[in-house]
């Protein structure tokens, strides 16, 4: 089965402070995704790859960056995180045009 | 531009009634229109997916059916249980999609 495993799955951080959400996938898919979920918001994109080196700008990418050094890894970077970016994040994986994606377990942040 | 809108944010049953929850959306083009569910503490899944006009896939008794016309995908099972409390959320990803557009989510609760 497809697997898209998140790491950490819990974090805590200090407002300013960086941080860095990692996510690997096994199946190989070229399309791998950030989304945060929010009560009353669903799931909403952040950024997107399309392969090893692209990335691409989400619905709301202010105030994340993100990183596709391979086709297996896709990481979220919190430069100076805020307390708004409390939330937890998805990534997922899939090809495109094709029938479905995958999701990680997520991660809960906490930045206070 | 592509959009879909689930309308009721929390949906609360006794068992054994009719679910019946809510997906229009906006597409230029054709799309392809899916159910994910995600249960608590649990990454989202695919629930449903429909390819064709007026086909009705089916999964753990839910159907829904694509409707071009009045632009519908809604959920529905002829007879709620308590293990499907959970999140669901409606997806479009448009023909040719490289990004899946979720819903708000809504939140369905089934009571003894």
């Amino acid at each position: 089965e497809a697997a898209v495993t998140q790491s950490p799955r819990n974090k805590v951080a200090v407002t300013g402070g960086k941080v860095t959400l990692s996510c690997n996938q096994t199946n190989n898919h070229n399309n791998m995704y950030w989304y945060r979920q929010d009560t009353g918001h669903g799931l909403r994109l952040i950024h997107y790859s399309y392969g090893a080196g692209s990335t691409e700008k989400g619905d709301i990418p202010d105030g994340y960056k993100a990183s596709r050094p391979s086709q297996e890894n896709f990481s979220l970077i919190l430069e100076l995180a805020t307390p708004s970016q409390t939330s937890v994040y998805f990534c997922a994986s899939g090809e495109p045009g094709g029938t479905e994606v995958f999701f990680g377990k997520g991660t809960r942040l906490t930045v206070v | 531009g592509d959009s879909v809108t689930q309308t009721e944010g929390l949906v609360t049953l006794t068992e054994g009634l009719p679910v019946m929850l809510n997906c229009t959306y906006q597409s230029t083009y054709s799309p392809f229109l899916f159910w994910y569910v995600q249960h608590l503490n649990e990454a989202p899944k695919l629930l449903l997916k429909s390819f064709t006009d007026n086909k009705r896939p089916e999964h753990q008794g839910f159907h829904a059916t694509l409707h071009k016309s009045s632009s519908s995908f809604h959920l529905q099972k002829s007879s709620a249980q308590l293990s499907d409390s959970a999140l669901y959320y409606c997806a479009l990803g448009p023909r040719g999609y490289q990004n899946f557009y979720f819903g708000k989510g809504t939140s369905l609760t089934v009571i003894p």
